[in-house]
């Protein structure tokens, strides 16, 4: 079972640049989320999404564009990349508000 | 709002001894808590969670926490500690608030890093 897929695992751009981190589940979840982990700080939501075609901001959001054109898939973008978006970023699923999150293994992201 | 608090940046245990990794937390109404662990280069893994009922919740790997209302505690506990158990542990709390989406976000706390020691 493949879970929660992300995409890259490791990326290193310049200030200014833009990309897009993959995210796909192969099990049906309704829910999905993106955050990032940076030290000290635990995890902290970006953007969510409660089914295809519905997402809407999280804790912290400036910076990031995300769209759910698909039950399986929910890229986040980083329109124009800074230094202090160097995190790592985690995408999560789950089938009920109330279920426990599946995450992927996260890309790890610098901005040089 | 909801919060979580982890007061220990690390614990430190022998293998074979009982661990305990504590998280208090605030909330209004009654909680719906976590507990994720986190090994190295992962993503984060369920371990147990509280919604209602026994004060003693049973996880995965031998992991339990207990649910103390008056003390707003879950504490995360392990009679008898493994190497393998070092990682990083994270409690978290489901926010009551619904958005308009329906949407009740996770809140975790900082993580606690446990450390045993062979």
């Amino acid at each position: 079972n493949a879970g929660v897929t992300q995409t890259p695992k490791f990326q290193v751009l310049k200030t200014g640049q833009s990309m897009t981190l993959q995210c796909a589940q192969d099990m049906n979840h309704e829910y999905m989320s993106w955050y990032r982990q940076d030290p000290g700080m635990g995890l902290r939501l970006i953007h969510y999404s409660v089914g295809a075609g519905i997402t809407d901001q999280g804790e912290v959001p400036n910076g990031y564009n995300v769209s759910r054109s698909t039950t399986e898939d929910f890229p986040l973008r980083l329109l124009s990349a800074a230094p202090s978006q160097t995190s790592v970023y985690f995408c999560a699923s789950s089938l009920q508000n109330n279920q426990p999150q599946h995450f992927g293994d996260g890309t790890r992201l610098s901005i040089l | 709002a909801q919060s979580v608090a982890q007061p220990e940046d690390q614990v430190n245990v022998a293998e074979g001894n009982p661990l305990t990794v504590k998280c208090t937390y605030s909330v209004s109404g009654n909680p719906y808590l976590f507990w994720y662990v986190q090994y190295p280069n992962r993503g984060l893994q369920f371990l147990l969670k509280y919604i209602t009922g026994d004060n003693l919740v049973k996880g995965s790997y031998g992991f339990e926490a207990e649910f103390n209302k008056s003390q707003t505690s879950f504490h995360l506990k392990k009679p008898s500690a493994l190497v393998s158990d070092s990682a990083l542990y994270f409690c978290a709390v489901r926010d009551k608030k619904k958005v308009n989406t329906g949407f009740q976000k996770l809140v975790f706390g900082t993580g606690t890093r446990l450390l045993v020691s062979p």
